[in-house]
């Protein structure tokens, strides 16, 4: 696709429910990474992934969240068992690996999901 | 470690008038700098990047920004503001080789910038 898309665009869930967030990346990109913007808050990474390895997982908050990649392409992200401090925007973001030995790739940001835990 | 200062959380402008959001950065390496804009319910969009080439970096939509190491400073300006520049903007900071190279993004607070008539 033209850019990265996310769905759902906007999430209502119960305490205790369980959720999961998709993020489809540009085409051919190597790097995907999500991030968690609390209202009036700068973005926070919480894990990234090269292809279908997650190399770092260290801004996930508890064992709740989990992500995957199992092919490379689309990523989800679940929460289990939500609570109400999971409410937030989250951000995916994806790009093409910098040239060898110097500077990362630009990363592209998704539309994002509103995630409302009542 | 990496950090990123945004020193106004709100700007306020006249339209047509010179905007100046300021950014201060903390890294243990050499650092790539970006500044960001969110306008609402949309994704956020690069406007510059500073990968230690040219200290002066020139962005979309007029804006530019000044890498200055001795002061860790990458304040974004743009000459003349327009109604359509109203956004939030966040500065971001990325750890460069020897760092995090694969690129996890800090973010500061962000700036809001708002332009009136």
């Amino acid at each position: 696709g033209a850019g990265v898309s996310q769905s759902p665009r906007y999430k209502v869930a119960k305490r205790g429910q369980d959720v999961a967030l998709r993020c489809d990346p540009i085409s051919g990109h190597v790097s995907l990474f999500w991030y968690q913007q609390a209202l009036g808050q700068g973005p926070e990474f919480l894990t990234y992934f090269q292809n279908e390895a997650q190399l770092d997982k260290s801004g996930l908050p508890s064992d709740r969240f989990f992500a995957e990649r199992p092919e490379g392409s689309v990523s989800t992200l679940k929460i289990q068992r939500t609570q109400q401090e999971d409410s937030a925007v989250y951000l995916c973001a994806s790009s093409s690996p910098g040239l060898a030995g110097r500077r990362i790739g630009t990363q592209y940001f998704g539309p994002g999901t509103r995630l409302t835990v009542l | 470690a990496q950090s990123v200062t945004q020193l106004d959380s709100h700007v306020s402008v006249s339209e047509g008038t010179p905007v100046l959001l300021r950014c201060n950065y903390s890294s243990s390496y050499s650092p790539s700098l970006f500044w960001y804009v969110q306008h609402p319910n949309k994704g956020l969009q690069l406007l510059l990047k500073y990968t230690s080439a040219a200290t002066l970096v020139k962005g979309i939509n007029g804006f530019e920004a000044e890498f200055k190491k001795s002061e860790t400073s990458f304040h974004l300006t743009k000459p003349s503001a327009h109604m359509s520049d109203a956004a939030e903007y966040f500065c971001v900071v990325s750890g460069g080789a020897g760092g995090t190279s694969y690129g996890k993004l800090t973010f500061g607070q962000g700036t809001i910038l708002t332009v009136h008539p």
